[in-house]
């Protein structure tokens, strides 16, 4: 495979399950992302990671707990989520921090929480 | 970051040309232009980057204005497979730590057949 892979492309969870999001870049890039799109809006970065290490956290909530336990691989947990947290969640990669404007973008996760 | 301006959507007839026009008055120096678009419910895709020269690539070609206060994004031969929403963003060369590359809400391309 090539590119950034991102499953599953669908999740449907309830308020009280555990769920996680998995996201694997083949590229041999060293900078991996999560981001959030919710319907109508803009995309919003939610975790940085650099070399395995977080570097940036938007103001996330603690119901979104990331990891990241190689420069390939990225997870993002979630646990006790809202309806509202309904979204697209994307994972991108870049070759490293100062290449952040040039992103490869996974196809996504749709998650629906009832 | 400089901000951007881009009409909110645009029509092109499948096979012509299409020209997506960016403002960004306020751009300094060391900033680049970028355009990245997505289809729907797709992961955003990145197409193009310049500084002050035009560009080109084998998805399309950026025109950057002499005063370097827009831009324009061409696809040369429209196909359907092109219908998604352009973003339009400017951004200095960061070097360090990863910094945000923030979207905004980009303009609505829908190819006709």
């Amino acid at each position: 495979e090539t590119g950034v892979t991102q499953t599953p492309r669908h999740l449907v969870m309830g308020m009280t399950n555990k769920k996680s999001l998995k996201c694997e870049q083949h590229l041999g890039h060293n900078a991996m992302y999560w981001y959030k799109q919710s319907a109508k809006k803009p995309l919003e970065l939610m975790f940085v990671y650099n070399f395995k290490e977080q570097t940036e956290n938007n103001s996330v909530p603690s119901r979104f707990s990331p990891e990241c336990p190689n420069s390939s691989h990225l997870f993002l947990h979630l646990h006790t989520l809202q309806p509202e947290d309904s979204a697209l969640y994307l994972c991108a990669s870049s070759q490293d921090p100062s290449g952040a404007n040039v992103l490869t973008f996974g196809a996504g996760s749709r998650l629906t929480v009832l | 970051d400089a901000k951007t301006t881009q009409p909110p959507s645009m029509d092109c007839a499948e096979g012509r040309a299409a020209n997506l026009p960016c403002n960004h008055s306020t751009i300094s120096g060391n900033e680049y232009v970028y355009w990245y678009r997505q289809i729907h419910s797709q992961g955003p895709q990145y197409i193009i980057h310049g500084l002050k020269n035009n560009e080109t690539n084998e998805m399309a070609s950026l025109i950057i204005t002499e005063d370097r206060k827009s831009s324009t994004l061409i696809l040369p031969h429209a196909t359907l497979r092109d219908t998604a929403v352009y973003y339009c963003i400017v951004r200095s060369i960061s070097s360090g730590s990863a910094r945000q590359l923030t979207f905004g809400s980009g303009t609505q391309l829908t190819v006709l057949p």
